[in-house]
């Protein structure tokens, strides 16, 4: 079963724009990560952020978490178009495994 | 070092038969775990090996089975094979079990993508 939703579904820009998806989960967790996939391909791990953290970077990633309103943000800085492809959040809860959202897929264009 | 490794990467199998995917984790990584993805139901947990014991399983029925071996590499099988059993098989590894620790990071292979027809 889907832990959460990702909002937007679908999300459309420029290149150098920011794109910002949310992760919004149900249960307590232990860690988010976000993670890319392009079509077809298996999944790169982009970010792990713990449940008493805030905010992380990695790059032009910038990764917010608020337990108290069980959600996540992922910003992409300076979108290019080799960022096109689906995001998906996980969370970790106590004694789970890898529970995911349904994704949100970004395309870039230039 | 050398990421998680899924064989085969695509294969056409006709209902009734069974199959059987291999997964190679990141070396040092002693848990490996499966997931189904399909475009209706997303991302699904299977199961999840640590140190050769099946740690927790999924809501999948039992014709959907696995097994780690002493060097931590993994084989899962499925049996009498169903058309909506058609999806991309996902092996992730790391190096606790998932639950371990909040640090615990999960990376994936590139999947198997399974056809049945």
């Amino acid at each position: 079963s889907q832990q959460g939703e990702e909002d937007p579904q679908a999300l459309s820009i420029q290149e150098g724009e920011n794109a910002t998806m949310n992760c919004s989960y149900k249960t307590s967790i232990n860690n988010l990560q976000w993670y890319r996939q392009n079509s077809g391909r298996g999944l790169v791990h982009l970010i792990l952020i713990r449940s008493n953290e805030r905010e992380k970077h990695s790059g032009r990633l910038r990764v917010t978490l608020d337990t108290s309103k069980k959600s996540s943000s992922l910003l992409i800085t300076a979108s290019r178009a080799a960022d096109t492809a689906s995001y998906f959040c996980a969370t970790i809860g106590p004694g789970t495994a890898l529970i995911f959202g349904k994704g949100t897929t970004l395309s870039v264009s230039s | 070092k050398a990421g998680v490794t899924q064989t085969p990467r695509y294969l056409i199998k006709t209902r009734g038969q069974q199959v059987t995917l291999s997964c190679s984790p990141i070396s040092g990584h002693r848990s490996v775990s499966w997931y189904q993805q399909t475009p209706g139901q997303g991302l699904q947990f299977l199961f999840e090996y640590f140190s050769e014991t099946q740690r927790n399983k999924g809501n999948f029925p039992g014709r959907f089975s696995g097994r780690q071996f002493s060097n931590s590499r993994s084989e899962m099988n499925v049996s009498t094979l169903e058309l909506g059993d058609s999806a991309l098989y996902l092996c992730a590894s790391s190096l606790e079990w998932t639950g371990a620790h909040s640090g615990n990071t999960i990376y994936f292979g590139e999947g198997s993508w399974l056809t049945v027809v």
